[in-house]
């Protein structure tokens, strides 16, 4: 079965910290990637693209390693605003129209 | 820019009852739609999605379904409710299969 796994945390940490998740996808054809943030009992937002390149956006960074096959999602100088669950998706073109797998989701929790 | 509606935001239904949920999106035209349900502690499991107006893929068997009677409106329905039907229920959209998915404020079902 094509999974996506993601340790799910939580990862508590206190404010101006540096934090990294990993999350690793069993599908080797799998073309894009994304994460996701969700907050509590809401809908998951879309943080950043992933490309194959990595490519930052302020405080985040976001590698793909096709050859392991792991993403990563890393976040400088942590806010209490960054609590939330990350979710990694992984796009998958083994099905009839490319569909999103989304991990469980990585719990973070800053502290002040 | 686009939007993306659903209602009600949260319903409580008896176990055998009949279930309608909608889904509207704003500012595009002929998106790709997509039902999604998210039970207490796991991860996003993808139940319909739709490339045009009445075309509708189901990935998982189950007694819900799903139409799409207009171009951007996704309706989910059962005929009768089940316990295992609890969960929170996410319309997304997106321009087509290979692009990032942007979800609604979801809808919270309590089947008692």
């Amino acid at each position: 079965r094509k999974e996506v796994e993601q340790d799910p945390g939580p990862f508590n940490v206190p404010e101006g910290a540096t934090v990294a998740f990993n999350c690793t996808y069993s599908n080797s054809a799998s073309q894009s990637f994304f994460w996701y943030r969700q907050d509590c009992r809401k809908e998951p937002k879309l943080l950043m693209s992933v490309y194959s390149s990595g490519n930052e956006d302020g405080r985040f960074t976001a590698q793909l390693n096709r050859a392991s096959q792991y993403i990563s999602l890393l976040i400088r100088d942590s806010k209490l605003s960054d609590s939330a669950t990350y979710l990694c998706v992984v796009k998958d073109y083994g099905g009839s129209q490319g569909n999103l797998i989304f991990g469980k989701g990585t719990k973070l929790s800053v502290k002040p | 820019s686009q939007t993306i509606h659903q209602w009600p935001a949260t319903l409580v239904q008896p176990v055998g009852s009949p279930l309608s949920l909608e889904c509207t999106v704003e500012g595009t035209s002929n998106p790709n739609l997509y039902w999604y349900r998210q039970a207490a502690g796991r991860g996003l499991q993808l139940l319909f999605y739709s490339v045009g107006i009445g075309q509708i893929s189901s990935e998982v068997p189950q007694n819900l379904s799903a139409s799409r009677p207009q171009d951007r409106q996704f309706i989910l329905s059962s005929k009768k409710l089940l316990l295992s039907d609890s969960g929170f229920y996410l319309c997304a959209w997106s321009e087509d299969s290979y692009n990032e998915q942007f979800f609604g404020p979801g809808t919270r079902l309590t089947v008692l």
